[in-house]
């Protein structure tokens, strides 16, 4: 069974410094989708960024990118430059074949002003 | 105006109470999902329906129902609430090969 591993249930960083969230997972296919959502207090979930497992080049949406290590099964997050608006949690998940999505318990990110 | 509604967006009631919540999508998509989130343990599968005469079981399924009205609808119920059903409720669509799910804004419910 595939599981997302999220070691970091909270952070908290300076407004305007880079912060990278940490994401493993585990899974014995070769293909497969990568994602993190973002949460804010609204409780909305958002898309911040996908990866797909057969692609070798990182993902990248502005100020967030991707660190997607497929040997290792890891997939960071890194939000550079960082808002106050970036406060939220963070929530890697994993997505097979059968469409089914795993979600990690989330990384609760606070941006200091 | 958004494309996966969820109503009710709050709701209080009490244990042994029956309770329906429902979602609805304009995105035209085939795939429906019920999900739960508790502090501290993300969100989980309760049920998905990849058509209207599709319907699956999720990791959490025991204590809840779901029913496929239509394509577009997409209705979930505690058949006898219980405390430990406090939670909130996510409603998610996608379409076939998209590998993106939609959320509804979430329905908070709270059985006391």
């Amino acid at each position: 069974a595939q599981t997302v591993t999220q070691s970091q249930p909270e952070m908290s960083v300076q407004e305007a410094e880079t912060v990278t969230l940490s994401c493993t997972y585990d899974t014995s296919e070769n293909n497969y989708y990568l994602f993190w959502y973002k949460q804010p207090p609204s409780r909305q979930m958002i898309l911040v960024i996908r990866q797909e497992a057969y692609k070798q080049q990182n993902a990248t949406e502005n100020r967030f990118s991707v660190n997607f290590q497929k040997a290792a099964k890891s997939f960071s997050l890194k939000i550079s430059d960082s808002q106050l608006g970036d406060t939220a949690m963070y929530f890697c998940a994993f997505q097979n074949r059968d469409d089914k999505i795993i979600f990690g318990k989330g990384t609760r990110l606070h941006i200091l002003p | 105006d958004a494309d996966v509604t969820q109503t009710p967006r709050n709701r209080i009631t009490k244990t042994g109470k029956r309770i329906m919540l429902e979602c609805s999508q304009t995105k035209g998509h085939d795939r429906m999902y019920w999900y739960r989130q508790d502090p501290g343990l993300g969100l989980r599968l309760i049920y998905y329906s990849f058509d209207v005469k599709d319907i699956n079981k999720g990791e959490i399924s025991d204590g809840y129902s779901v029913s496929r009205q239509a394509q577009a609808k997409f209705s979930l119920s505690l058949e006898s609430a219980i405390p430990n059903q406090t939670a909130l409720y996510f409603c998610a669509t996608s379409d076939f090969g998209s590998y993106e799910q939609y959320f509804g804004p979430g329905t908070r419910l709270t059985v006391t």
